[in-house]
């Protein structure tokens, strides 16, 4: 299996500040994808981000808010921008599982608070 | 609009008596399950998958799909305080690793 860390693993930001949050995984991916998981909520999908070409963002989501930058097979981040209060989540990145379970593996997930 | 749905409980069960979680998907052509489970404040893991129509069957695990009726469940037998989390369901509509999308989970409580 998959060996993902995170950074930062929580924090805590002003409104309209921007926070950038790394993942990093073991092995080389094709695929990386970036979910927010607000209180109460699933899992959302926000963007795919694929080495060497422009992440794919699901509806609701835009490049401004929510730039992702992917350098190599292995390192991707994802920085929230203009932060408000709802912006308040968890943000979670994720790697395919195999090509037989069609699935994905989880890092542990970055905690922020917008105040 | 693909939804997945699933009661959000909390679901609360004796210790050692079978808990049964329910999910239920609104895209037909979804081809692949999974049962996530989360401790608090931790990240989803995989618990379980199935593709086919029926029973699968992990130690205490159970998973068990009806593509008619669109539904699928998880039934944990002997149930313990550490089975106490939330538990999502996953759909897999596209056939990528990508296209999955998740229940709100329902929360589970094992009283000793």
């Amino acid at each position: 299996s998959a060996v993902i860390s995170q950074k930062p693993s929580r924090d805590i930001c002003q409104r309209g500040t921007s926070l950038t949050i790394q993942c990093q995984v073991d092995s080389q991916v094709t695929m990386m994808f970036w979910y927010r998981q607000q209180p109460g909520q699933s899992l959302t999908l926000i963007a795919t981000a694929n080495q060497g070409s422009e992440a794919t963002y699901e509806s609701g989501f835009v490049i401004d808010k929510f730039p992702i930058s992917r350098p190599n097979l292995t390192f991707s981040t994802l920085t929230v921008s203009n932060m408000s209060p709802e912006d308040s989540s968890i943000y979670l990145c994720s790697v395919p599982r195999d090509n037989w379970v069609k699935t994905q593996y989880f890092g542990p997930g970055t905690r922020l608070l917008v105040l | 609009q693909k939804e997945v749905e699933q009661n959000s409980g909390p679901l609360s069960v004796p210790e050692g008596a079978i808990a049964s979680l329910n999910c239920t998907y609104s895209d037909q052509g979804s081809q692949s399950f999974f049962w996530y489970r989360q401790y608090s404040g931790k990240s989803p893991e995989l618990i379980m998958f199935i593709y086919s129509n029926g029973d699968k069957e992990d130690g205490r695990f159970t998973a068990q799909l009806n593509k008619a009726s669109q539904y699928v469940s998880l039934l944990i037998r002997d149930s313990q305080p550490s089975d106490s989390a939330t538990y999502l369901c996953a759909v897999n509509y596209g056939g990528s690793q990508g296209n999955l999308i998740f229940g709100k989970g329902t929360k589970l409580s094992v009283k000793p």
